[in-house]
Formats: C-alpha cells, structure tokens, sequence
C-alpha cells in the first residue's frame, strides 16, 4: 500500500518561498503519478499542480507563475515550490498519488498546515 | 475551467436513512473522469468512486455513484454512523482539475 508523508516548515514569512517535499513509500515513485492539493481552514479543496515521473508537469493556472514541482526518483521524493507567498496561502497541503487515471486521488498524505 | 456544484451544502439525516447528494458540471465532464472523496474532521480526503460509477479499493458497496454528461449522483442506501462527513466531488476529464464546494452530511 502506497504511503505518503509531506514535510517542510509550518512557518513562512509572506513575500518567501513555501517549500515542501513528500515521501513516497511502499512503492516506486516512478509507477505513479503525484499532485499537491490544498485546503484553506473550513474550506474546500484546490488542485495546484501535478508532475510525472518522466519530468512532465501540470499546474492550476490560477498558481502557474509561482509553483514549481520536481521528482527525485533516487530518494523516492516530490516536492513543491510556492513562491511570493502571502497570507492568502495558509492551508493545509496535501500531497496525493495518482494510479491509473493521472487525475484521480488515489492516495493522501495526512496533510501539514503551512502558515503564512 | 469546468465549475462543480454540489448540492445540497448540507443534508441532515439520520443513521439508516438514504442520502443522495449532487454534483453539477458546468460543461460535460468527459469519458465520465469524475470522482467523489469523503473527508472526515482532521482527515485527509479519501476516494470513495472515480470513472463516475466505479468504487474504489475497501469502498462498501452502500456507496454508489452515478451519471454523464454534466450530473452526477453520489447515493448512500444507509447510513452508518461513520458516513457523516463532508462529501466532495472532483473533475479530472480536463487539464485543469476541480472540485466541487463539498456537501456536509450531518447527524439529525
């Protein structure tokens, strides 16, 4: 069974760069596909971005100019980039695996609370 | 961009009863790519159905999906205590992906 684990600061000081990166265990980083997805405090859900192994990304328009997503195969790792970040940005991020149908949720991680 | 709707914002119920709650596209959802997550308080979203109308791995089959097109059906035949949650639906038939508002099934 797939399991992810997000880590990273909780704390950003607005105008800096949230960086977060997700462990990827119980299968091969390369065989899936992966995502982060936030969520504001008592609000819904929102796509940022998805990468592939082969290098490939997606990004909500809305974020496109200040995300930036990567793949380390060799530890098994995605991360994410937000830069510029304001206090609009405080959320709860999720990063999320994707089997067969690249834009389908398979699989969560618990989430981490950045605040901006 | 594809906007869901989901309706009602919160439906009220009591365990054992049915809930059928609604997501509406605002352009056809292609190849039925549409999916539907539960998410518990302090939990992260969980698949429920994807493909419209497939359940996903665990899933019990007290959970249905259905619909094309630009509607969609999550039906819940009985409600268990566990089922009360936030329901959400979620597009990903175009390359930008989203997801409806959600839907509060709360304890009546």
């Amino acid at each position: 069974q797939v399991q992810l684990q997000e880590s990273g600061p909780g704390l950003v000081k607005p105008s800096e760069t949230l960086s977060l990166t997700c462990t990827v265990s119980g299968g091969s980083i390369s065989s899936y596909y992966w995502s982060w997805i936030r969520q504001p405090a008592g609000k819904g859900l929102e796509w940022i971005g998805s990468i592939y192994t082969s290098g490939g990304t997606n990004y909500n328009p809305s974020l496109k100019s200040r995300v930036t997503m990567s793949v380390d195969t060799s530890k098994n790792q995605f991360s994410l980039k937000l830069s510029s970040v304001t206090a609009a940005d405080t959320a709860v991020f999720y990063c999320v695996g994707s089997g067969s149908d690249m834009g389908r949720f398979d699989y969560w991680g618990q989430g981490t609370l950045v605040t901006v | 961009e594809i906007v869901l709707t989901q309706s009602p914002g919160t439906l009220s119920l009591s365990p054992g009863e049915r809930a059928t709650l609604s997501c509406r596209a605002s352009q056809s959802v292609t190849s039925t790519y549409l999916a539907w997550y539960q998410q518990k308080p302090g939990q992260a979203p969980r698949l429920l159905i994807y493909g419209a109308s497939s359940r996903a791995t665990g899933i019990p089959d007290r959970f249905s999906g259905s619909g094309s097109g630009t509607d969609f059906t999550l039906t819940i035949s009985r409600l268990e205590p566990e089922d009360f949650a936030v329901y959400f639906c979620q597009q990903y038939g175009s390359s930008l992906l989203t997801f409806g508002g959600g839907t509060k099934v709360e304890i009546k």
